[in-house]
C-alpha cells in the first residue's frame, strides 16, 4: 500500500514569507508526527496528533510555527515569516498508535529559506 | 530531560570490516530504544528495537542489545557492505509516554568502501 506521502519535496522560499508543507499519512492511521532534521540540531520532534487534536505541540520552535490536521487525515505544518535558521528537512511519520507501534517516515519536504 | 547521544561521524569502513556505532541514553523510566536508518534519497526507516534491558534487536545483519547498566544501545555488523552506506541514528520512546514521540541522537553516517 501507499506509504506516508509529503508535499512539496522541496520549497525555496525567501525571508519572511509563509511556508505550507503537507503531509497524506498511512491510511487509517491515527497518530502523526512531525520532526525537523537539521545540520545544527539533528532530528527533532516537532508535534504530535492524536486523531485531529495535537496533546503535545511542546517540540513547535516559536509562534510562528503552527499545524492542524484534518479528517483524522492529512495534516499541515505552517510557518510564518520564516527565517534562515528555519531552513531543515521536514519530516512527518504516522503511526497505527502511540506506544509500541511503528512509526512510518514520508520522504520529507527540504524548506530552504534565503 | 530525555536525551540520545551517538558517536560522530563520518565512519568510513572497508568493504567486510566489523562495524560498531555507540549509543548511549539518559531518560527516566524504561524507554524503548530503536535504530532508524536512512539510505541516500531515501525516507528513514526502522533498522532494528529493543523494548526491554537485555533484549537484542537485530535485522539484516545488524545487531544491537538494550544494556540498561551502560545505558546504551550500540549497533554492530560483522561484515559491512557497500550497500550498508547510510545514516543511522539512534532514538528513544518514553516507555510510559502516552505520545510515542521519539528522541533523536544526532545521527552517524557511515561510508563503505568496496
Amino acid at each position: 500500500g501507499a506509504g506516508v506521502s509529503q508535499s512539496p519535496s522541496n520549497k525555496v522560499t525567501e525571508k519572511g514569507k509563509d511556508v505550507e508543507l503537507r503531509c497524506d499519512p498511512i491510511s487509517g492511521h491515527t497518530a502523526l508526527y512531525w520532526y525537523r532534521q537539521s545540520l545544527g540540531q539533528g532530528l527533532e520532534f516537532l508535534i504530535y496528533f492524536q486523531g485531529n487534536s495535537a496533546p503535545d505541540k511542546s517540540g513547535l520552535p516559536s509562534d510562528r510555527f503552527s499545524a492542524e490536521r484534518t479528517g483524522g487525515s492529512v495534516s499541515t505544518l505552517t510557518i510564518q515569516r520564516t527565517q534562515q535558521e528555519d531552513s531543515a528537512v521536514y519530516l512527518c511519520a504516522s503511526s497505527l498508535g502511540t506506544s509500541g507501534y511503528e512509526q512510518y517516515f514520508g520522504p520529507g519536504t527540504r524548506l530552504t529559506v534565503t | 530531560g530525555d536525551s540520545v547521544t551517538q558517536m560522530e561521524g563520518p565512519v568510513t569502513l572497508s568493504e567486510e570490516a566489523f562495524l560498531t556505532i555507540n549509543c548511549t541514553y539518559t531518560a527516566t523510566g524504561y524507554p524503548s530504544l530503536f535504530w532508524y536508518v536512512q539510505y541516500p534519497g531515501e525516507g528513514l526507516q526502522l533498522l532494528l528495537k529493543a523494548t526491554k534491558a537485555d533484549d537484542k534487536g537485530s535485522n539484516k545483519g545488524f545487531e544491537a542489545t538494550y544494556r540498561k547498566e551502560t545505558t546504551s544501545f550500540h549497533l554492530e555488523k560483522g561484515s559491512v557492505q557497500v550497500s550498508d552506506s547510510a545514516v543511522y541514528f539512534c532514538a528513544l520512546r518514553w516507555g510510559s509516554s502516552n505520545t510515542g514521540k521519539l528522541i533523536f541522537g544526532q545521527g552517524t553516517t557511515l561510508q563503505v568502501k568496496p
